[in-house]
């Protein structure tokens, strides 16, 4: 199994640029959520999922798009990268609704300029 | 909805000491609490986690918890501390009824010689 994977692992946008990061697990895991890590801060949530085609909002969700179409995946959208976006994001995916234990991925650390 | 408070932003101790990282929950009902562990430029690792039952329980890598429902309260433990422990250190309260885990803004521990 290679659990939670996560691409890229750097990334330098500019203001104004779209992108997409990328998160796939093999575990057959329901739930999955993207968090955003700041310094002082902890993590947030951003959005998270619990089943294909399923998604809600976290915490932190402004900025921020998801979809779901298959239990592996769950990429997360920067519409229009903004410098207050820059931070290192985690993916995670736990077992099953009320599992919680979540396993994480390596990160990916977003530069936006 | 539910919040965590490390009130320690970093903590330094002597190999072989003994260690003890604060948490603080809010919550109204009962929580599900854990501890990560993320080491430098990785992704966290779960050390223990207590959804019911037994209020002290055991983790990885040697590490204890206490829940404390009277004291709002999940403080981490160790009995001798080594220089590999070094690394920050989060909180997190998840709540039975929904997927929303929030985490604290975590505890560095460097470990002296």
């Amino acid at each position: 199994n290679a659990g939670v994977t996560q691409t890229p692992k750097f990334q330098v946008l500019k203001t104004g640029q779209s992108m997409t990061l990328q998160c796939a697990q093999d575990m057959n895991h329901e739930y999955m959520s993207w968090y955003r890590q700041d310094p002082g801060m902890g993590l947030r949530l951003i959005h998270y999922s619990v089943g294909a085609g399923i998604t809600d909002q976290g915490e932190v969700p402004n900025g921020y798009n998801v979809s779901r179409s298959t239990t592996e995946d769950f990429p997360l959208r920067l519409l229009s990268a903004a410098p207050s976006q820059t931070s290192v994001y985690f993916c995670a995916s736990s077992g099953g609704r009320r599992s919680y234990e979540q396993y994480f991925g390596p990160g990916t650390r977003l530069t936006v300029t | 909805a539910q919040s965590v408070t490390q009130p320690d932003i970093h903590i330094t101790v002597s190999e072989g000491a003994s260690l003890e990282l604060r948490c603080n929950y809010s919550y109204g009902a009962t929580p599900y609490l854990f501890w990560y562990v993320q080491s430098p430029g990785q992704g966290l690792q779960l050390l223990l986690k207590y959804f019911s039952g037994d209020t002290l329980v055991q983790g990885i890598k040697g590490f204890e918890a206490e829940f404390k429902r009277s004291q709002s309260s999940f403080n981490l433990r160790k009995p001798s501390v080594h220089w590999s422990d070094a690394a920050e250190y989060f909180c997190a309260v998840g709540a039975y009824n929904n997927n929303d885990m929030r985490f604290g803004a975590g505890t560095r521990l460097t470990v002296k010689p």
